[in-house]
């Protein structure tokens, strides 16, 4: 166990909906990401969060909105999306605002946008 | 342009010696770390080099070497829960964003 969680792990969805991504870290770290992790892709950063700031937003397009309420727990809000954004989405955390530091992954959300 | 370059796929049997390298183009270092990730699961932090050198941790080794902009995984002993995809990844030293390699798959076979 990672100590990092994420729910759902599947989620399928129409490109009108809207739905919420949850990550949860039970290691008391102070930074939190947002990874997307396509086929044959590496991992991409998204946005990166420390004491509960967002520190990076690495070009991402508005229909993916983050929210961290505290510093255990990370949202990514999710409307009108494109297939294109099927992809699984990973959280992790680290003790510090390094991304060098060893990071801790969750399992992923596995999204289908239909 | 900042970019990694890692084989795609790498195979070997068991108890061998593996290397899997990575070269790196960025503008300014910081370090390279290595994870290591199992089909459906989540990547896992297996190393970190800010120095040139070697760093060893079981039967996994990492290397760097700046002048080079070159750093390995090297995996020992192998056993077959060793096949998984093994990712380095860069960040610069002026607030660039983390840079993962495409990922090398090792098979490891009997």
């Amino acid at each position: 166990e990672t100590g990092v969680t994420q729910t759902p792990r599947h989620l399928v969805m129409g490109m009108t909906n809207k739905k919420s991504l949850k990550c949860e870290q039970h290691l008391g770290h102070n930074a939190m990401y947002w990874y997307k992790q396509s086929a044959k892709k590496p991992l991409e950063l998204m946005f990166v969060y420390n004491f509960k700031e967002q520190t990076e937003n690495n070009s991402v397009p508005s229909r993916f909105s983050p929210e961290c309420p505290n510093s255990s727990h990370l949202f990514l809000h999710l409307h009108t999306l494109q297939p294109e954004d099927s992809a699984l989405y990973l959280c992790a955390s680290s003790p510090l605002g390094d991304l060098l530091y060893e990071q801790y992954f969750g399992p992923g959300t596995r999204l289908t946008v239909t | 342009g900042q970019s990694l370059e890692q084989p795609s796929e790498v195979t070997a049997v068991e108890g061998a010696i593996v290397q899997i390298n990575c070269t790196y183009q960025t503008s300014g270092f910081y370090g390279l770390s290595w994870y290591q990730q199992h089909d459906g699961g989540a990547p896992t932090f297996l190393s970190y080099n800010a120095l040139d050198g070697l760093e060893e941790t079981g039967r996994f080794s990492s290397f760097l070497s700046r002048s080079d902009s070159y750093g390995y995984l090297l995996l020992q002993e192998l056993q077959m829960k060793d096949s998984a995809s093994y990712f380095c990844a860069v960040r610069n030293n002026q607030g660039g964003k983390l840079i993962f390699g495409q990922g090398t798959e090792l098979s490891v076979k009997p």
